[in-house]
């Protein structure tokens, strides 16, 4: 069965240091990841996707998340943090190949708390 | 280019009324997803739907709930006899023919009372 892990419930840095939400999955076959984030009251906004190619993704915002296939991580980072990054943090994941949907697999989510 | 749109924001209902939550996926987007966010949890998947096809129905409720998405017009999410436990936030999402990311719209706040 696939699944998604987000070991931390909330993640606190001061605004100006680097950043980084862990993430963990299980999926059979070749996965595609994807980061979103979801501000209060509002739908969740995607930010980066690992379909395949080089490791390393970019995303919106100045976030960028690293596949690690050996140990099935997806962690989401920002060399440097601001207030306004302040927010819910979803790692998703779904398979690829003959009969997948297509539907989308979520971590519990992580809540970013940014310091000034 | 508006991106998906829900409504209603926000709905009550008391306890077995119908609930009827619409969504209107971004121009272009043929494919629609629901998905429920339970007080304290992640999203949880419900429905995939193309035009006038459930392609997966496998986290709806076996009772109640229903989904559409018809030739024209919004897709309908649909819950029959609300109980206190569907209260909830409803996404919806929508994604082109072969773009693996889904774009959400800003939910459905249900209530039930």
């Amino acid at each position: 069965a696939q699944s998604v892990a987000q070991p931390e419930d909330q993640v606190n840095v001061a605004e100006g240091n680097p950043l980084t939400v862990k993430c963990t999955y299980s999926v059979s076959g070749n996965p595609y990841l994807f980061w979103y984030v979801q501000y209060p009251n509002r739908g969740l906004q995607f930010l980066l996707k690992y379909i395949t190619g080089d490791n390393l993704v970019k995303g919106s915002y100045g976030f960028e998340a690293e596949f690690n296939k050996s140990q099935t991580s997806f962690h989401l980072k920002k060399p440097s943090a601001l207030v306004s990054d302040s927010a819910l943090y979803f790692c998703a994941v779904r398979s690829h190949g003959s009969g997948n949907t297509g539907k989308l697999i979520f971590g519990q989510g992580t809540t970013l708390q940014v310091k000034p | 280019n508006a991106g998906v749109m829900q409504n209603p924001r926000h709905l009550v209902r008391r306890r077995g009324q119908e609930a009827r939550l619409r969504c209107s996926p971004m121009k272009g987007h043929s494919h629609v997803y629901w998905y429920r966010q339970l007080p304290e949890e992640g999203l949880k998947f419900m429905v995939y739907l193309q035009k006038e096809n459930i392609i997966d129905e496998s986290g709806m409720p076996k009772e109640r709930f229903s989904a559409e998405f018809p030739k024209e017009g919004p897709s309908i999410l649909r819950i029959q006899q609300v109980v206190r436990g569907d209260s909830a936030a409803y996404f919806c999402a929508s994604s082109a023919q072969g773009v693996n990311e889904q774009y959400f719209g800003p939910g459905t706040r249900l209530t039930v009372t």
